[in-house]
């Protein structure tokens, strides 16, 4: 167990439709990241956080969203849904912004996304 | 960019040691390796991490050449689950490098 928690574990809807998937960092950690991996592509960073505020992008969607709130727990909003985003969803925290000697990413269990 | 390379899958059997290489030749003076576990429907985990010469935990080892173009992850005496995807990332202290993924390499472990 990492100490990173993320809900829902499952989700099904359909095309057009918006989601959040929500993300609560181990104790203590002020980053969050966002990773999207599907069959085709691996393992994609989408977005960091660090103590609310935007850090670094990877490869987002200008349909999906993030924010991190005061209590440092994550959310990912993803809106008009298509077939082609269904995936695995991570999120990861560190403490920093891993610039420490052995500061690392602790991965969640991921939310399964499934678009009909 | 450091991008780095690394083999699709290799295949082992039980109580061998195993040696996942990743080329990185572009790699900074600044960069570190770091190298991760994923277990299928998992988040991936973090395994070792090194700058130079040779690093040792208590689940692998990484040796880094002089010219640091290269790495190897050492996994000792494996069992099937080791069975998993490795993934090689370079990139400097608070680097967004740090953050990317390659395909990885898919290790299968044979009784």
């Amino acid at each position: 167990d990492s100490g990173v928690t993320q809900t829902p574990k499952h989700l099904i809807t359909a095309t057009g439709q918006r989601v959040t998937l929500r993300c609560s960092p181990r104790s203590g950690d002020l980053s969050v990241y966002w990773y999207q991996q599907s069959l085709d592509q691996g393992l994609q960073f989408l977005i960091q956080y660090y103590n609310g505020e935007e850090r670094a992008k990877g490869n987002i969607l200008e349909r999906f969203s993030a924010q991190q709130f005061p209590d440092l727990h994550s959310e990912l909003n993803l809106s008009s849904l298509e077939l082609g985003d269904s995936a695995l969803y991570f999120c990861a925290s560190s403490v920093g912004l891993l610039e420490g000697v052995r500061e690392t990413q602790y991965f969640g269990p991921g939310t399964r996304l499934l678009v009909l | 960019l450091a991008k780095t390379t690394q083999p699709i899958s290799m295949d082992s059997y039980e109580g061998q040691e195993v040696n996942i290489t990743c080329s990185h030749n572009n790699i900074a003076t600044n960069d570190y390796i770091t190298w991760y576990q994923q277990f299928p429907s998992q988040g991936p985990r973090f395994i070792i991490q090194g700058y130079k010469t040779k690093v040792t935990n208590e689940v692998a080892s990484l040796f880094i050449p002089a010219d640091r173009k290269s790495s190897t992850l050492s996994l000792p005496r494996v069992s099937l689950s080791d069975t998993a995807v490795y993934y090689c990332l370079v990139g400097g202290r608070g680097s967004a490098r740090q953050l990317t993924f390659g395909s990885g390499t898919q290790l299968t472990v044979l009784p």
